[in-house]
């Protein structure tokens, strides 16, 4: 296993355009979970999976925003419409769900919306 | 979910021991001591978490209170690529259990 792998590494849109980033977790893992960080802060939670049911959602998850993971494996995060203030680091985590255990992350997908 | 505070930063020199603090006065009994650190343009990463006794492994220990309202990363000895932020999260044991971090701790590293 690789670890937590996402992709795109690095995506540039036009603002109104539509964008999709895919998270693969380690395969063992029940958890997967969506950050978003702009510079100089610490990741923001956006929402988390236990295998393909969505638990949580984040205040700021607008419904600009969707996220799924359909057979309890990868897990897509698509901002329609995408504005200026959507331009970020998405992060991707997955982990076991217990709390004495790790948190694995990506490597995060660089959004710039222009 | 219960919060921690950090400095905004701190310096070490190269070789020498660091001690990262971290206060967390409202942790509740089942709260896990996470610390995670993020290197420039990378994701977060790991480093150790416990839960009451102290903990050690090949990056780090960690130190807890004993009335666990505060905690203290210790990095035996700094290196330059240990220049990071450090976040120290309190995770919940149940449902969840998700990593709720703050600002975190510069961390800079003198040659």
């Amino acid at each position: 296993d690789t670890g937590v792998s996402q992709n795109p590494r690095h995506k540039i849109t036009k603002r109104g355009q539509n964008v999709t980033f895919r998270c693969d977790p380690i395969s063992e893992h029940n958890r997967l979970y969506w950050y978003r960080q702009t510079l100089g802060q610490g990741p923001e939670f956006l929402t988390y999976f236990q295998n393909e049911a969505q638990l949580e959602k984040s205040r700021l998850l607008s419904d600009r925003f969707s996220a799924e993971r359909p057979k309890g494996s990868f897990s897509t995060l698509e901002i329609q419409r995408t504005e200026q203030g959507d331009s970020a680091m998405y992060l991707c985590a997955s982990s076991l769900a217990h709390g004495n255990t790790e948190a694995f992350f990506g490597q995060g997908t660089r959004l710039t919306v222009v | 979910d219960a919060k921690t505070t950090q400095p905004n930063s701190m310096e070490s020199n190269e070789e020498e021991p660091v001690h990262l603090p971290c206060n967390h006065s409202t942790i509740s009994g089942t709260d896990y001591i996470h610390w995670y650190r993020q290197l420039p343009s990378q994701g977060p990463e790991y480093v150790i978490h416990g839960l009451t006794s102290n903990v050690n492994n090949r990056m780090a220990s960690l130190a807890i209170a004993e009335d666990r309202k505060s905690s203290t990363l210790i990095l035996h000895r700094a290196t330059l690529r240990d220049a990071a932020v450090y976040y120290c999260i309190l995770r919940e044991t149940g449902a969840n259990s998700k990593l709720t971090f703050g600002k975190g701790i510069t961390l800079s590293v003198r040659p």
